[in-house]
């Protein structure tokens, strides 16, 4: 049983916005800005997306955009494109060097 | 270009042991603590563990699933972090990766692209 809890799939069409939320407690997301996000696509390694709440590394486009409310933290995905369309995964440090996933949320582009 | 590769996967029996290399390329591997993760088939990411730089003392942490079971080491001469697993179980059967710990150590920038470990008898 994952601790973060993500809705297990959303879709929209080419060109919308999709919002994936990623809920915790305030012993992970509501207390610590170490929440990343990680995209997989089918037979792939996972990809960093997301870092430190709200930072994207280098060469992911700004349509991957985070906030954070409390114990939730989104991943909005803006002008949803053909290769948006993978597993995406949120993680949040929960403290004593202990980490937990969300079980992932499947994106597809209808 | 940073890469990293997993080896030494495979299936093998319960109770037995398995190690698995990851070869890492790109970058001054004594720098950066390095992660294993696992993928059980059709399910979510698990952190397994983390080893730590050698300025940090080179000293690991583990998720309770397999504290005292698998131990994590590096060679920094030879560019390898090793993840050693002993009394594995069928609910250890996963595809593992490997991952470089960015400086903060809350994130993973690389990633291999994983060794199938399959437990069964």
């Amino acid at each position: 049983q994952s601790a973060l809890t993500q809705p297990r799939s959303v879709s929209g069409s080419p060109g919308q916005s999709v919002t994936i939320s990623c809920t915790g407690t305030s012993s992970d997301v509501g207390t610590y800005n170490y929440v990343s996000w990680y995209q997989q696509h089918p037979g792939k390694a996972p990809k960093l997306i997301i870092y430190d709440v709200s930072e994207r590394p280098s060469g992911v486009p700004d349509r991957f955009s985070v906030s954070k409310s409390g114990n939730t933290a989104s991943l909005t995905i803006s002008g949803l494109q053909a290769e948006d369309e993978a597993h995406y995964y949120c993680c949040s440090f929960a403290g004593g060097y202990t980490f937990v996933f969300g079980a992932g949320t499947k994106v597809t582009v209808l | 270009e940073v890469q990293l590769v997993e080896s030494g996967g495979g299936l093998v029996n319960p109770g037995r042991s398995l190690r698995l290399s990851c070869t890492a390329s790109g970058f001054i591997f004594g720098d950066y603590a390095m992660t294993w993760f696992r993928q059980a088939p059709g399910k979510g990411l698990e952190w397994v563990g983390f080893i730590r730089t050698k300025a940090y003392g080179g000293t690991t942490e583990y998720a309770a699933s397999v504290k005292g079971r698998f131990t994590i080491s590096r060679d920094d001469s030879k560019s390898i972090a090793y993840l050693q697993m002993n009394s594995l179980k069928t609910e250890d059967t996963a595809i593992y990766y490997c991952t470089r710990a960015a400086s903060a150590w809350t994130y993973w920038d690389y990633w291999g692209q994983g060794s199938l470990v399959t437990v069964s008898s």
